[in-house]
């Protein structure tokens, strides 16, 4: 089991406002890091799957960054909108063949 | 929609009984992942098989058993159930058998409540 930590577990934030939040993880071998969004009464969805140190990735007004030298990724979500609430969740493989789920971050965005 | 479905959807039943969920993965996708989420408690791993065979377990109960057929669609069975089986089980799917750089498809999940 790896300790995958996300802080902090919820946040609210003003529609138009950007904000990120955190992924903490043990930075000794470290293979790959996924970012999923989980909307309320759905499934959860990929957003990112990171690998190297350094790593930046974008999908909209999304944004992920990587340091797997200190253990952390910064997840962005500029300019929030109504539909960017959700909870994301950060994973990572303690090996190949599983992947151990942060508890989330859960962002409301109030119109 | 992921392509990934999930039988049933909701399952009420009462202790002791056994349950069987089932999951079709994506098109093409040879690993089958399980997952159980109960109430104030994040995604935990729990079988992942990999074109029909078991690839790693995570805190899975004796329990618990899972398949994946030749078809490639998996079945997670649940028997003697407690009250804190109570959970959503999800299944996901993802096109090679390893986890570090596939992202993983998740099903719409199945909804377990033990009475």
């Amino acid at each position: 089991i790896l300790n995958v930590e996300q802080s902090p577990q919820s946040l609210h934030v003003q529609e138009g406002d950007s904000t990120n939040f955190t992924c903490s993880f043990p930075s000794s071998n470290f293979y790959a890091l996924h970012w999923y969004r989980w909307e309320t009464a759905k499934s959860p969805e990929a957003l990112f799957v990171m690998t190297l140190n350094g790593d930046e990735k974008k999908k909209g007004r999304i944004s992920a960054t990587l340091n797997t030298k200190e253990g952390y990724s910064y997840l962005y979500i500029k300019g929030s909108q109504p539909e960017d609430s959700a909870t994301y969740l950060c994973a990572l493989p303690p090996n190949d063949y599983k992947l151990s789920f942060g508890a989330g971050t859960t962002v409301t965005v109030r119109a | 929609d992921s392509g990934v479905t999930q039988t049933p959807k909701h399952l009420i039943t009462a202790t002791g009984q056994r349950v069987t969920l089932r999951c079709s993965p994506r098109s093409g996708d040879l690993s089958v992942y399980w997952y159980q989420q109960s109430l104030d408690q994040g995604l935990q791993f729990l079988i992942h098989y990999y074109n029909g065979e078991e690839r790693a377990k995570g805190n899975i109960l004796e329990r618990f058993s899972a398949q994946q057929f030749p078809d490639l669609h998996s079945e997670l069975n649940l028997s003697s159930l407690e009250l804190g089986d109570s959970a959503l089980y999800f299944c996901a799917s993802s096109a090679q058998g390893t986890s570090i750089v596939h992202e993983q498809f998740f099903g719409p999940g199945t909804r377990l409540t033990v009475l």
